[in-house]
């Protein structure tokens, strides 16, 4: 079974900070997914990623499949950037499954 | 786009009712769907998935079960309740066997 360990659990920064969130994984994985979950509940798929780099904005997703890795980073933060943000690691074909980390709580302040 | 509908926002349940809750998708068919729940402090834990109808595949040995009786629903089920059972249930759905997930806005469950 794959364990997904997220770094750091919590996270406070200030407003125009770069933000960066770590993910590490133990077993071979199909792909990486970064996910925002806001203080209601919802989750938000931002990212799926097997190989290099994905930008969205002001988001960065990079993996290193040989290192068993990956970075969130945000740039130029905001406080509507303040969530949950969860890595989960997939495998599977049709049976494709995740495993998800516990998250990270990032607060950017004003 | 896909949708994930997902009924009701909030549930308080005494200890030994039964539970159903339902999630339906809108805008694809033949989605993988699945049940996550997140107690608090912890992670999202894979619950169910169904790859098609009447196909249920159980990850966690638990107090609940799930139905899937057509291609777009997809139903959680308790027949007696636990505390243990509280919880964030999360519906989620992957159009044409894809990788990527889109979530429903989840149920609060409470159970007392």
């Amino acid at each position: 079974k794959n364990e997904v360990e997220q770094s750091p659990q919590n996270l406070t920064a200030q407003e125009g900070e770069f933000i960066t969130i770590n993910c590490s994984y133990s077993v071979g994985i199909s792909a990486l997914h970064w996910l925002q979950q806001h203080p209601g509940g919802g989750i938000v798929s931002l990212f799926m990623l097997s190989s290099g780099k994905k930008k969205h904005g002001r988001l960065i997703a990079t993996i290193n499949i040989q290192e068993k890795h990956s970075s969130l980073h945000i740039t130029a933060s905001h406080p509507r950037d303040s969530a949950v943000y969860i890595c989960a690691v997939g495998n599977g074909g049709s049976n494709y499954k995740l495993t998800f980390g516990k998250g990270t709580l990032l607060t950017v302040n004003p | 786009s896909q949708t994930i509908h997902q009924w009701p926002a909030t549930l308080v349940q005494p200890v030994g009712s039964p539970l159903s809750l339902e999630c339906t998708v809108e805008g694809t068919s033949n989605p993988n769907l699945y049940w996550y729940r997140q107690a608090a402090g912890r992670g999202l834990q894979l619950l169910f998935y169904s790859v098609g109808i009447g196909q249920i595949s159980s990850e966690v040995p638990q107090n609940l079960s799930a139905s899937r009786p057509q291609d777009r629903q997809f139903i959680l089920s308790s027949k007696k309740l636990l505390l243990s059972d509280s919880g964030f249930y999360l519906c989620a759905g992957a159009r044409d066997r894809g990788r990527e997930q889109y979530f429903g806005p989840g149920t609060r469950l409470t159970v007392t």
